[in-house]
């Protein structure tokens, strides 16, 4: 079976700028979760789609956004870039959604935004 | 919001010594996760406990989760330099009802060195 797949690998961007960042989980996988990783704030939840519907949103402000389609792709979307959201931004998938105590993440290699 | 503290943040040891790495948090979590990533690389899951005081091993790494499912521990045994990379522990809240219920929240993680 694939992993879980992200693209692009690499991305720069200027201050202002928007971006979207897509994911493609595990075949058979329905759910999948964005985090942001960062040197000072570590790794932190953006947000959970499970069957196109968000099910969970961690804090951070509205620019940061996020989809999923039919085929359970998910992209999510920085809108207004600012030089703080230079970051990994990872994607995880997983069978069920996040609400269940044995709920196994897997992981994609990331994405590595840098803003300048 | 729930908060897990890592601890040691850097860890540099020889070959073949012992080491411990300790997540603690003032909340109850459903479960806890111990992850390893590798750089350029997404955290790839070690494992997984639930039970209070549940410990498990995985060849020379013992997990254990703390009596009231707050704290766990990791330790390596004879470390070696395949073990090297950043170590995370994540606990799946509980909290019934909002968007908090099933996230994931992450330490900061623990860098390990192994030397030879």
């Amino acid at each position: 079976k694939a992993g879980v797949t992200q693209t692009p690998r690499y991305l720069i961007k200027t201050r202002g700028q928007q971006v979207t960042l897509s994911c493609s989980p595990i075949s058979g996988h329905r759910s999948v979760s964005w985090y942001q990783q960062t040197p000072g704030q570590g790794l932190q939840f953006l947000f959970e789609y499970f069957s196109e519907t968000q099910r969970n949103k961690g804090n951070f402000p509205g620019r940061f956004s996020g989809r999923q389609f039919s085929n359970s792709r998910s992209e999510m979307n920085v809108s207004t870039l600012e030089l703080g959201d230079s970051a990994l931004y990872l994607c995880a998938s997983s069978t069920t959604s996040g609400r269940l105590t044995y709920n196994e993440q897997f992981f994609g290699p990331g994405t590595r935004l840098t803003v300048l | 919001t729930q908060l897990l503290e890592q601890s040691p943040q850097f860890l540099s040891i020889q070959e073949g010594e012992n080491l411990t790495v300790y997540c603690n948090s003032s909340s109850v979590f459903s479960s806890l996760q111990w992850y390893r990533q590798e750089p350029g690389e997404g955290p790839v899951l070690l494992v997984t406990v639930v039970t209070g005081g549940e410990v498990k091993k995985l060849k020379r790494l013992t997990f254990q989760f703390g009596d009231a499912r707050k704290d766990s521990s990791l330790h390596i045994t004879a470390a070696q330099p395949g073990d090297t990379g950043l170590y995370l522990c994540a606990g799946r809240s509980i909290s019934a009802g909002g968007t908090s219920y099933g996230k994931l929240t992450f330490g900061q993680g623990t860098i390990l060195t192994v030397h030879p």
